[in-house]
Parts: C-alpha cells; sequence; structure tokens
C-alpha cells in the first residue's frame, strides 16, 4: 500500500510568483486535504477535497485555490505569493467520512523571498 | 469555534523518565480528539486517537483519555525513549462534519540520555 506523496519536496519562489503543489492520496481514499504549517506552530486547514468538490474551507483566501483529479491526486495552487505564505504544505487523505484518520504525507517546503 | 490548548515546550526529559503533554480543547459537541507526532524534517504521524468520552487511546506505550468533564486529551508515556524526541500535536476534529483537523501549536519533547 502507497502512502501519502507529496511533491515537490523543497521549493523557492519570489514574492508575487504564482505556485503549485502537488499530492497522491494513499490507495483507496477519496478525501484530501491542505494544511499549511508555519514555523513553530501547528497545522491550520485550507481546504478539503471529496470526489473532486471542495468540501470545507479554512480561513484563507482566495488566492488559495486547488482542485482533485478523478484519480484523486490533489493540486494546491497559491497565485500572488507573499512573504508570510513561507511553510510547509501539508496533504492528508482520508475515506471522507466523518471521523476517519488522515494520513499525512511527507510536506513541501516553500520558501517565499 | 473549535480550539486546542497544548502546554508550551520545549520538555526535556531523561531517558525512562515519566512523561506528561497536558492538552484541553474547545469545542461543541462530541469531537474526536487525536495526538500526531513529527519527527524532525518529516510529515506528521499519527500516534493514537479517542472518539468519545472515557474512552482510552494508545499505541507504542503513549495513552491518552478522553475526559469529556475536563475537556481534556493529556498524552502519557511511563518511560521515555531518546527515539521519542518530536513534536507532539493535539488535534480535534469537530461534530460539524467536513473531516477538518484543529491543531494545538506542538509541544517539542527532547529525550537525553
Amino acid at each position: 500500500e502507497t502512502g501519502v506523496t507529496q511533491s515537490p519536496t523543497h521549493l523557492i519562489k519570489t514574492r508575487g510568483q504564482q505556485v503549485t503543489l502537488r499530492c497522491s492520496s494513499q490507495s483507496g481514499h477519496n478525501t484530501v486535504s491542505w494544511y499549511q504549517q508555519a514555523l513553530g506552530q501547528g497545522p491550520q486547514f485550507i481546504f478539503q477535497y471529496y470526489r473532486e468538490e471542495e468540501n470545507g474551507r479554512g480561513n484563507f483566501p482566495p488566492r488559495f485555490s486547488g482542485l482533485q483529479f478523478p484519480n484523486y491526486s490533489s493540486e494546491l495552487d497559491v497565485n500572488a505569493l507573499e512573504l508570510d505564505d513561507s511553510a510547509l504544505y501539508l496533504c492528508a487523505s482520508s475515506l471522507g467520512g466523518t471521523r476517519d484518520t488522515q494520513y499525512f504525507g511527507p510536506g513541501t517546503r516553500l520558501t517565499v523571498l | 469555534g473549535n480550539s486546542v490548548t497544548q502546554m508550551e515546550g520545549p520538555v526535556t526529559l531523561s531517558e525512562e523518565a515519566f512523561l506528561t503533554i497536558n492538552c484541553t480543547y474547545t469545542a461543541t459537541g462530541y469531537p474526536s480528539l487525536f495526538w500526531y507526532v513529527q519527527y524532525p524534517g518529516e510529515g506528521l504521524q499519527l500516534l493514537l486517537k479517542a472518539t468519545k468520552a472515557d474512552d482510552k487511546g494508545s499505541n507504542k506505550g503513549f495513552e491518552a483519555t478522553y475526559r469529556k468533564e475536563t475537556t481534556s486529551f493529556h498524552l502519557e508515556k511511563g518511560s521515555v525513549q531518546v527515539s521519542d524526541s518530536a513534536v507532539y500535536f493535539c488535534a480535534l476534529e469537530g461534530t460539524g462534519g467536513g473531516n477538518k483537523l484543529t491543531f494545538g501549536t506542538g509541544t517539542q519533547l527532547k529525550v537525553e540520555l
């Protein structure tokens, strides 16, 4: 069974640029959630996708967007990057039901200069 | 809204010492409660969970009991090892659906020989 994978591992961008992060869910999982973890903080929920539809969103501006593909992999897009977007971005997959355990990938470390 | 409060770190212990990391929460209804662990440079791994009051989650010698009356989910281990050095996050999933996790800020544990 393949776990959750994310790419790239590390990324450096400059302010104002756009970035796309990718996540492959664990086999059999139809739900993907994205979290932002700033240095020294706990992860903050960005949004969740269930069967290709957005299924809940946290307190993040519209320049954070995403999608989920028919194979349940997912992308997180961030436009007009700001310095405060520098963080570890975590993807988690689950079976989609309430109280299903979420399994996390290793994360993508984004640095905005 | 939902929130999780963890004790401040870092916590430094000698090997074989007893560990307690405090976690309290605010939520409506009966959330599910989790402890995740993050090793340096890695994503989050589920350590244990409890889904209803008085449930005890346990794994790898770690335990936590869901206390509804005190809204707490303290993590304990009787004898820590150097390999337990990591950051520990308490989290909850509310009853509003959507499988969204709310995390505490994390507690760094360092175990020394």
